[in-house]
């Protein structure tokens, strides 16, 4: 069974550009989560879809983040326009019910200059 | 709001040696407990979880926990560590915020170096 992945591994961009990070998750996941790291910090959390909708967007930084998850399967995190404090390592997990383990894919590390 | 302190930013232990690493945290009810590891290039790896019951969890790679909920903490073990284990540590709990939203929350992990 193929796990969590994510794309691309590493983005670098500059400042007030807009990058895609893209996630699929295990199949017959409902569960997807976004996490971040930003250097020297704890991961935290970004937001929660359950199938399609958004459940829990409470740890979006501000409005340049979007996601989406077309038809409930992959979801895309859109950084519209980048800024230095973005750069960080972004993390997709997905569960199969919500209290289910998380399984992690293996991270985008974006950089923005 | 839940946290989880995990005090340790760094630790060094010779192979062969035990480890043990700490991890402590604030929640007002039970919480799921995990550890979860991640190797230079890799993504994070579930090394073990605690739900309920036994609160001696064995996990992957020779690694066990113990949850102590009058410590409020879930110490990683290993009795002898190899040289495959020099990775970064995570502590996590999960739990439920706002009613219906539930979350991870993560500590700031451990760096492990192995001396050979």
């Amino acid at each position: 069974e193929a796990g969590v992945t994510q794309f691309p591994s590493h983005s670098v961009i500059e400042k007030g550009q807009t990058v895609t990070l893209r996630c699929d998750p295990i199949s017959g996941h409902d569960n997807l989560y976004w996490y971040r790291r930003v250097m020297g910090k704890e991961i935290k959390f970004l937001l929660h879809f359950v199938k399609e909708s958004k459940q829990d967007e409470s740890g979006m930084p501000n409005n340049r983040f979007l996601a989406e998850r077309t038809g409930g399967t992959y979801s895309t995190l859109k950084v519209q326009p980048a800024e230095l404090e973005d750069s960080g390592v972004y993390f997709c997990a997905s569960s199969q019910d919500i209290t289910d383990t998380q399984y992690f894919g293996p991270g985008t590390r974006l950089t923005v200059l | 709001a839940q946290s989880v302190t995990q005090p340790d930013i760094h630790i060094t232990v010779s192979e062969g040696a035990s480890l043990e690493l700490r991890c402590n945290y604030s929640y007002g009810a039970t919480p799921y407990l995990f550890w979860y590891v991640q190797s230079p290039g890799q993504g994070l790896q579930l090394l073990l979880k605690y739900f309920s019951g036994d609160t001696l969890v064995q996990g992957i790679k020779g690694f066990e926990a113990e949850f102590k909920r009058s410590q409020s903490s879930f110490n990683l073990r290993k009795p002898s560590v190899h040289w495959s284990d020099a990775a970064e540590y995570f502590c996590a709990v999960g739990a439920w915020s706002g009613g219906s939203n539930y979350k991870l929350t993560f500590g700031k992990g451990t760096l492990l170096t192995v001396n050979p």
